[in-house]
């Protein structure tokens, strides 16, 4: 039963466009939401963050939103840039000991 | 300041085998987890260790077992390998034990393949 789930494997964005990817959780618990991104042959970058407290919250061109009532954040990241290219996962965790949840992930493309 | 290290990066190994695989996590955290990734999946969690003690458990089986150092570099141990530990092992470390609400550094990971 996947508590953590990104609907969309794949996504692909032009260059300089806004890049949206979205997750859902079921777990009411959780309470802390991180973004990782990964390329191949590295491990899981930390990205952003956000505390069930705050519903957005910004780092530069990332930008993470949180709607607890519908159980479901996202990541805004703009202007897309080639680099951004990779595969991004969601995680949650909450209070008490309780390890990371990940999605599956979403892969981003962004064409140049 | 150095990341998260994991020794080796690749191994191939045959069903029935034992691997050790090691991690030293960033300078001044006391926390290293491991997880589990296969193809197509999140990474999945294994273990979690804090000053020396397991403060975590998923749901692996007992073929499945680490531990910590003095010096918080820890080493997961898989016993009895199968076609289906076939992964990327990823080990992440933070500063404490809490695990929530703070924030897990990973490792480059160890690709395991079982042949």
């Amino acid at each position: 039963d996947q508590q953590v789930k990104q609907n969309s494997p794949s996504l692909s964005v032009q260059e300089g466009r806004i890049s949206i990817l979205n997750c859902d959780y079921t777990n009411s618990m959780f309470d802390y939401f991180l973004w990782y991104k990964k390329y191949p042959a590295e491990g899981p970058t930390f990205l952003i963050s956000i505390s069930s407290i705050k519903d957005k919250n910004e780092d530069g061109r990332f930008t993470v939103f949180l709607n607890k009532s519908a159980k479901h954040l996202s990541l805004h990241i703009v202007p897309s840039q080639p680099g951004d290219s990779a595969v991004y996962f969601c995680a949650a965790t909450h209070s008490g000991n309780t390890p990371l949840v990940f999605g599956k992930g979403t892969r981003l493309s962004v064409i140049a | 300041d150095a990341g998260v290290t994991q020794s080796p990066t690749h191994l191939i190994k045959t069903r029935g085998q034992h691997v050790t695989l090691r991690c030293s996590p960033i300078s001044g955290h006391k926390s290293v987890s491991w997880y589990q990734q296969v193809l197509g999946q999140g990474p999945q969690f294994i273990f979690q260790y804090y000053e020396k003690e397991e403060r975590g458990r998923g749901n692996f089986p007992d073929r499945f077992s680490a531990r910590q150092f003095p010096n918080y570099s820890s080493e997961l141990n898989v016993n009895a390998l199968l076609l289906g530990d076939s992964a990327l092992y990823l080990c992440a470390s933070s500063r404490s034990g809490t695990l929530s609400q703070e924030t897990q550094y990973f490792g480059p990971g160890t690709r395991l393949l079982v042949l």
